[in-house]
């Protein structure tokens, strides 16, 4: 089942302007991930805000979660055109034995024009 | 430390045959995922394995199987390849999946994995 999904599905802006991205998801979660994927590659680590935190920043990535809303932006500052990617956000659902598996969305793909 | 490998990068199989993919965890990571990406259903969750057993299992057919080896390395197996097997193929590690804090996966860069 789908848990996380990605607004809007695609966005294009100039270099040097910000992007942001959102997520929705259903149910509760103790934290959050942000993931990049380049074309037809794997999935990098973007970061991982946890449910008592509100903010996260990383170099020129800021993460905000909100979970009254069931809700988090990823703010991109300053984009580069190497920043061009599809962005996924992934929120674990708890299975029988008490691991947890991450549910991905189905991307934004963002593409920065130089 | 080195990355997540996945071998082959590309196969292309015709209908009915089996394939088997790949995945070398990053070293000390105990626990393998694998995914299966493609443009209509995006990131869709085949299986996690860990210390050799799997542990969780998304909602494919049973012609998809997997196992983890003692080194932690895993393969994935997909049997009577059918087209919308089409896809490209992820594994991911991290050190542990228990808990609720939240963990971090490592991917390799895929299989592309065509049948035609």
């Amino acid at each position: 089942s789908q848990q996380g999904e990605e607004d809007p599905q695609a966005l294009s802006i100039q270099e040097g302007e910000n992007a942001t991205m959102n997520c929705s998801y259903k149910t509760s979660i103790n934290n959050l991930q942000w993931y990049r994927q380049n074309s037809g590659r794997g999935l990098v680590h973007l970061i991982l805000i946890r449910s008592n935190e509100r903010e996260k920043h990383s170099g020129r990535l800021r993460v905000t979660l909100d979970t009254s809303k069931k809700s988090s932006s990823l703010l991109i500052t300053a984009s580069r055109a190497a920043d061009t990617a599809s962005y996924f956000c992934a929120t674990p659902l708890l299975t029988q034995g008490g691991s947890e598996k991450l549910v991905f969305g189905k991307g934004m793909k963002l593409t920065v024009n130089p | 430390k080195a990355g997540v490998t996945q071998t082959p990068r590309y196969l292309i199989k015709t209908r009915g045959q089996q394939v088997t993919l790949s995945c070398s965890p990053i070293s000390g990571h105990r626990s393998v995922s694998w995914y299966q990406q493609t443009p209509g259903q995006g990131l869709q969750f085949l299986f996690e394995y860990f210390s050799e057993t799997q542990r969780n299992k998304g909602n494919f057919p049973g012609r998809f199987s997997g196992r983890q080896f003692s080194n932690s390395r895993s393969e994935m197996n997909v049997s009577t390849l059918e087209l919308g097997d089409s896809a490209l193929y992820l594994c991911a590690s991290s050190q542990t999946t228990r808990g609720r804090g939240g963990y971090e996966q490592y991917f390799g860069p895929g299989t592309r994995l065509t049948v035609t």
